[in-house]
């Protein structure tokens, strides 16, 4: 079956710290992966998207995310975590047919 | 550009009415989508249209939900008669194109709730 699994529901870090926000996909063919952020009250926002290329893909606001095909994972990263950076992470993908998938969403915690 | 844009942005009626949910996408977006987000199923795409034409409605929960796209700027949701699991926010995204490699643009949202 074709999905996206974002295994963390919660993730807590602490401000100045690193943080990831884990996504596992499969897919039939080549994946179009991507990065949305949904602040409270808003509308999902696009972070960042891999579609060919360099697997390590910089994005808005600071984040990057690495793609990568034999784990088929597509981990979304940022080097210093900020408190504005708590929100609900989503990762998505299309297939080689074009069917969208989302992930589950992971909430994000900064703690100051 | 205003970005997407939703109305109503809150929505509150009784069980049985016809709620009827509207979204203008981006001036120049050929694609648009329609999703609900619930706490118990996440964000679930209903439908999504490419230049105005409906390409997927598996989405769709049942029969009573529809859409249309008239035209390029404008787009409705509605559902009729509305139950109380209808209770959800409804978001509209557009996309400059239905390849995959496009991302997409939301909405505000419409939050709905059915007594």
């Amino acid at each position: 079956a074709q999905s996206v699994a974002q295994p963390e529901d919660q993730v807590n870090v602490a401000e100045g710290n690193p943080l990831t926000v884990k996504c596992t996909y499969s897919v039939s063919g080549n994946p179009y992966l991507f990065w949305y952020v949904q602040y409270p009250n808003r509308g999902l926002q696009f972070l960042l998207k891999y579609i060919t290329g360099d697997n390590l893909v910089k994005g808005s606001y600071g984040f990057e995310a690495e793609f990568n095909k034999s784990q088929t994972s597509f981990h979304l990263k940022k080097p210093s975590a900020l408190v504005s950076d708590s929100a609900l992470y989503f990762c998505a993908v299309r297939d080689g047919a074009n069917n969208l998938f989302f992930g589950t969403g992971t909430r994000l915690t900064v703690i100051p | 550009d205003a970005g997407v844009i939703q109305s109503p942005r809150h929505e509150v009626t009784e069980m049985g009415q016809e709620v009827t949910l509207r979204c203008k996408p981006i001036s120049g977006h050929n694609s648009l989508f329609w999703y609900r987000q619930t706490m118990m199923r996440g964000l679930e795409l209903l439908i999504y249209f490419n230049n105005n034409v409906p390409i997927d409605d598996s989405g769709m929960p049942e029969d009573r939900f529809s859409a249309k796209m008239p035209n390029a700027s404008f787009s409705t949701l509605k559902i009729q008669p509305s139950e109380p699991r209808d209770s959800a926010v409804y978001f509209c995204a557009s996309s400059l194109d239905f390849g995959r490699s496009y991302e997409q643009y939301f909405g505000p949202g419409t939050r709905l709730t059915v007594t």
